[in-house]
């Protein structure tokens, strides 16, 4: 099976600071994604990649960045966190597939917290 | 872009009650559906899919039924369980593409 891993699952930090989301496939996913998980709003795309080096912003990747340097991590990075980004962060990777429907897999999720 | 509209909950029903989430989109061309379901504390786990018009994907007892003509992908279960209680989502597939668009979730508790 497909693992990816988020690197923390609660994480609690400090209004302005730098924080860096980290989260690893173990099988050869070229797509990875990071969403926010916020009540009433379900899902919401941030950023995507479809390969190393290569990013696209989703639908709301203000206040946000990511770093693909390596194919098996996709980083996301709250470059000055702010209370408003208090959320669950999910992670999700697929492959890239021709004739099938592949879906994601996620990771467990990172629940943070900005105060 | 993509939208999907899933009925908002929660939900809650007795133990083996039957349980239907509907699930309605709007898309261009021949986009792909998945039902995820979270359970507390988790991340999202694919319950089941669809590829092409008509398809049942089925899971646990969870089925639904691709339907173009009604642009829908319900989510029924026979009998529910406790452990069933969760929320779930329902995710399009784009057509041209490898993003999913999300429901907002549905939450359902199952009491025994």
């Amino acid at each position: 099976d497909v693992k990816v891993t988020q690197s923390s699952r609660y994480l609690v930090k400090r209004t302005g600071e730098k924080v860096f989301l980290e989260c690893v496939q173990d099988m050869d996913h070229e797509n990875m994604f990071w969403y926010r998980q916020d009540p009433g709003l379900g899902l919401r795309l941030i950023y995507f990649s479809y390969d190393v080096k290569m990013k696209e912003k989703g639908d709301i990747p203000e206040g946000y960045s990511v770093s693909r340097e390596k194919k098996e991590r996709f980083s996301l990075i709250l470059e000055s966190a702010s209370t408003n980004q208090t959320s669950m962060y999910l992670c999700a990777s697929m492959v890239v597939g021709v004739g099938a429907n592949y879906g994601y897999t996620f990771g467990s999720g990172t629940r943070l917290t900005v105060v | 872009g993509d939208s999907v509209t899933q009925m908002e909950g929660p939900v809650t029903l007795s133990e083996e009650a039957f349980l239907t989430i509907n699930c309605t989109y709007t898309a261009t061309g021949y986009p792909s559906p998945f039902w995820y379901v979270q359970y507390p504390g988790e991340g999202l786990q694919l319950l089941l899919k669809a590829t092409k018009a008509d398809d049942k994907g089925s899971n646990k007892g969870f089925e639904a039924t691709y339907r173009k003509e009604t642009t829908s992908f319900h989510l029924e279960k026979g009998s529910v369980q406790v452990s069933d209680s969760a929320v779930y989502f329902c995710a399009l597939r784009e057509a041209a593409g490898n993003k999913l668009t999300f429901g907002g979730g549905t939450r359902v508790l199952v009491k025994p």
